[in-house]
């Protein structure tokens, strides 16, 4: 099955400052990108998503980039402020076939992003 | 903009009770998953849920777990005899019929505690 690795653990930046975080997965197949940030004891919420059909996308403040050949993406977060700090998981995804099959999505362990005033 | 609905928001249960945790998916998707996280750890995939039938599970979702979709609206998680282990935050996700990806849309999450 797909194995997620992310990196690093803990990143803590100056606000305004550039935050990047970085993940890996392991199946060549996985075709579906998403990051979801999570505040303290609320849900995970989808900020950012790719599909393997594109190297790069943005929205705002937030920019995802894909290697398919390394199998790494990473994201990217500019002018980082003070509600940024949440734990952001990378997760990825297997294509569905069809006539159904829900493949779950393998997350990887997450970042604790802490924004320093 | 509508959401996934969970309740409870907090479940408290001795071992080797069973618990039923309830969800309501948003109503135009077809893909319903849980999954689960244990207090600062990952966000685990549990099972999926498509065409009122199993679709994947993973090595977590063993024997003491089911789902159902009892109804055209609900989507339940029962855990027939709960463990300490057991313990966790347990999301409630759905999706719509993507074949590239779709966003999973999360609920809540019902906070189990097994003592």
């Amino acid at each position: 099955g797909e194995n997620v690795e992310q990196h690093p653990s803990t990143l803590s930046v100056q606000e305004g400052d550039s935050a990047v975080i970085k993940c890996t997965y392991s199946d060549s197949a996985s075709n579906y990108f998403p990051w979801y940030k999570q505040e303290l004891g609320k849900r995970p919420q989808l900020i950012i998503d790719i599909r393997s059909n594109v190297g790069e996308k943005k929205d705002q403040r937030i920019a995802v980039t894909l290697n398919k050949t390394a199998k790494h993406f990473s994201l990217h977060i500019t002018e980082t402020q003070p509600e940024d700090s949440a734990v952001y998981f990378c997760a990825a995804s297997p294509p569905r076939y069809s006539g159904g099959g829900a493949d779950g999505l393998t997350f990887g362990k997450g970042t604790h992003l802490i924004i320093q005033p | 903009e509508p959401e996934v609905t969970q309740t409870p928001s907090h479940q408290v249960t001795q071992m080797g009770q069973e618990v039923i945790l309830r969800c309501v998916p948003i109503s135009n998707h077809l893909y319903f998953y849980w999954y689960r996280q244990i207090l600062g750890q990952k966000v685990e995939f549990l099972v999926s849920f498509y065409n009122n039938e199993i679709s994947e599970k993973s090595e977590i979702f063993d024997d003491q777990f089911s789902v159902e979709r009892p109804d055209g609206s609900n989507f339940t998680l029962k855990i027939r005899s709960t463990k300490l282990e057991d313990s966790a935050m347990y999301f409630c996700a759905s999706s719509t019929q993507d074949r590239d990806g779709s966003p999973l849309h999360f609920g809540n999450g019902t906070r189990l505690t097994v003592t």
